[in-house]
C-alpha cells in the first residue's frame, strides 16, 4: 500500500461547527504532515508529527487542532473556523524527509 | 531563508513538443528535490525525487536534473500530450531527518493543446 488516504473528500461546515479531517497511511512512514493550499498557491505547511509527537507548528491558529493517535493516523480537528479558512487541506507522509513525501488527494473544505 | 522560484508561471504548447520547466533555489544545502504534478482541485502526485548527491532521474517521458551548486533543477517533458496539462511544482527538502521542511515553488501551469 503506497497511498495516503484522506477523508472526507469534501466538507462544508458552518462557523460554529466542529468537524475533523482524517488521514491514514500504511507505508510505515514515521512523519506525517498537514498542509493548507489556497487556489493557485503552493501548499503551506501547518503541522509536522514525527514519531507521533508534534515537532513543528507553523503558528497555526488554535481553531485547528492536530492529533496523531498512532503511527498510521493523523487527524485535524476543526472548530469555530472562518470563511477564509476555506481551502484544500492536504496530508502527507514520509519515512524521513530525505526519502521524499507522499501526499493524499486532499479534503476540499468550505466554511459558510 | 530558502526560496524556490519556478519559471515560467504558465506555459501553453502544442501537442508533441518537448519542453523544459525550470526551478531555482537560493540555498544549496538541500537534502533532495522533488517534482510534483497537481491536477485542478486534486492532491499532489510525486513525479521524480532527486537526492542531493544525484544529477538526474528519469521516469518514462520525464527527466529531471539537479545542479546543486548553481541552485537549479529542470524538468524535461518529451513529446508532450494533452494529458500532461496540469500544474507542476518543485520542492526542496531543507534540513535533516524529520525536522526539515519541504519548501515549494509557486508552480508552472502547463497547457498542452491537441
Amino acid at each position: 500500500d503506497t497511498e495516503v488516504t484522506q477523508t472526507p473528500k469534501h466538507l462544508v461546515m458552518g462557523m460554529t461547527n466542529k468537524k475533523s479531517l482524517k488521514c491514514e497511511q500504511h507505508m510505515g512512514h514515521r512523519a506525517m504532515y498537514w498542509y493548507k493550499q489556497k487556489a493557485k498557491k503552493p501548499p503551506e505547511l501547518m503541522f509536522v508529527y514525527s514519531y507521533e509527537k508534534l515537532s513543528i507548528n507553523e503558528s497555526v491558529p488554535s481553531r485547528f487542532s492536530p492529533e496523531c493517535p498512532n503511527s498510521s493516523l493523523l487527524n485535524l480537528h476543526l472548530h469555530a473556523l472562518q470563511p477564509e479558512d476555506s481551502a484544500l487541506y492536504l496530508c502527507a507522509s514520509s519515512q524521513q524527509g530525505a526519502y521524499g513525501y507522499t501526499f493524499g488527494s486532499g479534503t476540499r473544505l468550505t466554511v459558510v | 531563508k530558502q526560496e524556490v522560484t519556478q519559471i515560467p508561471a504558465a506555459l501553453s504548447v502544442p501537442e508533441g513538443e518537448n519542453l523544459v520547466l525550470n526551478c531555482s533555489f537560493t540555498d544549496s544545502a538541500i537534502y533532495n528535490l522533488q517534482w510534483f504534478r497537481q491536477d485542478p482541485g486534486k492532491g499532489l502526485t510525486s513525479l521524480l525525487l532527486i537526492q542531493s548527491s544525484q544529477r538526474e532521474q528519469t521516469s518514462g517521458r520525464l527527466n529531471a536534473s539537479l545542479d546543486k551548486s548553481s541552485g537549479r533543477s529542470t524538468l524535461y517533458i518529451a513529446a508532450s500530450q494533452p494529458g500532461d496539462s496540469a500544474t507542476y511544482l518543485c520542492a526542496v527538502y531543507h534540513g535533516s531527518g524529520n525536522t526539515g521542511k519541504l519548501i515549494f515553488g509557486q508552480g508552472t501551469t502547463l497547457q498542452v493543446k491537441p
